[in-house]
This record gives structure tokens, sequence and C-alpha cells, in this order.
């Protein structure tokens, strides 16, 4: 149980347009996404929390405009990195939590490797 | 703010034989949960262990256990009988217990990670 999926696996994009990443939980249902950001060899960095049917919560220095975040419904959450440019090239991670079994703990979907040419 | 420290950037351990992967952190909050997550090469983030700092029992899976010292804030993670599929970055993480309306956050503060070597 507990299975976070993530579309697509790779994309490769050209500089200045868009691209969507999907986050769904496959098994459970969750009001509450995370967004990660992770650069080679390093950690991770939480970008958003994404809330189901309410405007996401931004970390500091992260461009809300650049990265859009939407969450219509309890298994779905996605991100579209608007005209991107090379520097936003990096590996994006979702994450979810369980709701409603008290349960704290997140899983964590593969992993979106986007690179932008 | 919370600050998650883990001081090996990078371990290597023996086949069958036991490690032990440092982790501190920093927080004024008495009750939070302290993760340990193994991401392997495939990029794939995976819960290894849980403890609840409210417990004083230190948690166990398995082969996978932690020295969790709520005065020192430490929370070490010991693997025993290393396999070669353990081979993996481990990052410790911190995550508040406080319910978010009364002004918690849910976000996990993670580590720098330990990259651990397991040699046959």
């Amino acid at each position: 149980g507990a299975v976070v999926s993530q579309h697509p696996s790779r994309v490769i994009c050209k500089s200045g347009t868009s691209v969507k990443i999907e986050c769904r939980s496959l098994d459970f249902q969750a009001t509450t996404m995370f967004w990660y950001r992770q650069f080679p060899k390093q950690s991770l960095m939480l970008m958003a929390t994404s809330n189901e049917g309410s405007k996401a919560t931004y970390e500091q220095g992260v461009e809300k405009d650049k990265f859009l975040i939407n969450h219509a419904s309890l298994t779905l959450s996605t991100l579209t990195v608007t005209s991107a440019h090379p520097e936003d090239s990096s590996f994006y991670i979702c994450s979810a939590r369980v709701l409603g079994t008290g349960r704290y703990e997140q899983y964590f979907g593969p992993g979106t490797r986007l690179t932008v040419t | 703010a919370q600050t998650v420290t883990q001081s090996q950037p990078e371990m290597s351990v023996q086949e069958a034989e036991t490690v032990t992967l440092s982790c501190t952190y920093d927080t004024s909050e008495s009750d939070y949960y302290l993760f340990w997550y193994k991401q392997p090469p495939s990029r794939q983030m995976i819960l290894v262990i849980r403890q609840e700092a409210y417990k004083q029992q230190n948690a166990t899976e398995n082969r996978f256990s932690v020295n969790f010292q709520k005065a020192a804030k430490s929370f070490s993670l010991k693997i025993s009988d290393s396999q070669l599929g353990d081979a993996a970055m481990y990052f410790c993480a911190y995550r508040s217990a406080q319910v978010v309306v009364e002004g918690g956050s849910e976000k996990l503060v993670f580590g720098k990670g330990t990259k651990l070597t397991v040699n046959p």
C-alpha cells in the first residue's frame, strides 16, 4: 500500500516551453502532497506544499509563477514548470501523506528528471 | 527553524558487518517525528524507519534500528548484517508533530545525506 506514481519519469524540453509533471496517490487519498527538487548529489529541497482544493504554499525563494501547482483531487497534484530554462533542469520528486489514518509518514514518488535544452 | 545534520558524507561497510550512520538535529519543539529514508541509485525514496519523539523505546525494523537520544538530539541508524542491496544514500529527516492548524508544518527537513557503500 501507499504507492505514489509520477509521470513522466523523464522529460526533455526546449528552453521557453512549459512542462507538466503529475503526481498520483494510487491506493490512498491525500489532501496534502509535497513537491521537492533534488540537484545531483544533494539533498531534497522542499519547493511547495500542495493542498487539495486550495492554493499551494511555496517555500521562500521558490517562484510561484514559474512553478505552478494544482491539486485538483484527493489523488492528483500537478507541477507545471513554465517558460523552462536550462537552470530548471533537475530531479523533481513528489510525496504524499496518507489521509485520515493518523499516520504521518510521507511516501515518495519515483521522481521526474527534467532536462531543458 | 529546525536543522538536520549528517556529518558523514560517505561510509563503507563489509557485507554482513554492522554500520552506524549518524544524525543530529536542532529544534525547540518537544514533540516531533524522525525518519531515515534510503535512496538507491533508482532515486526512489524509501522509508526505512521512523521514531516518535515521545517514545523512549528505540524503533526497530528487521536489520535496521535506531539509537534515539532526545536530550542529545541525536538519531543514529544501525544497519546489521549489511547486504549489497543496502548500498544507497541515506537521509535523516525531521517533521514537527504540531498540528498544522496550530501553526505546525508537515514538511520534512532533510539532512544532506550519507552515501553508504557495501563491499562484498
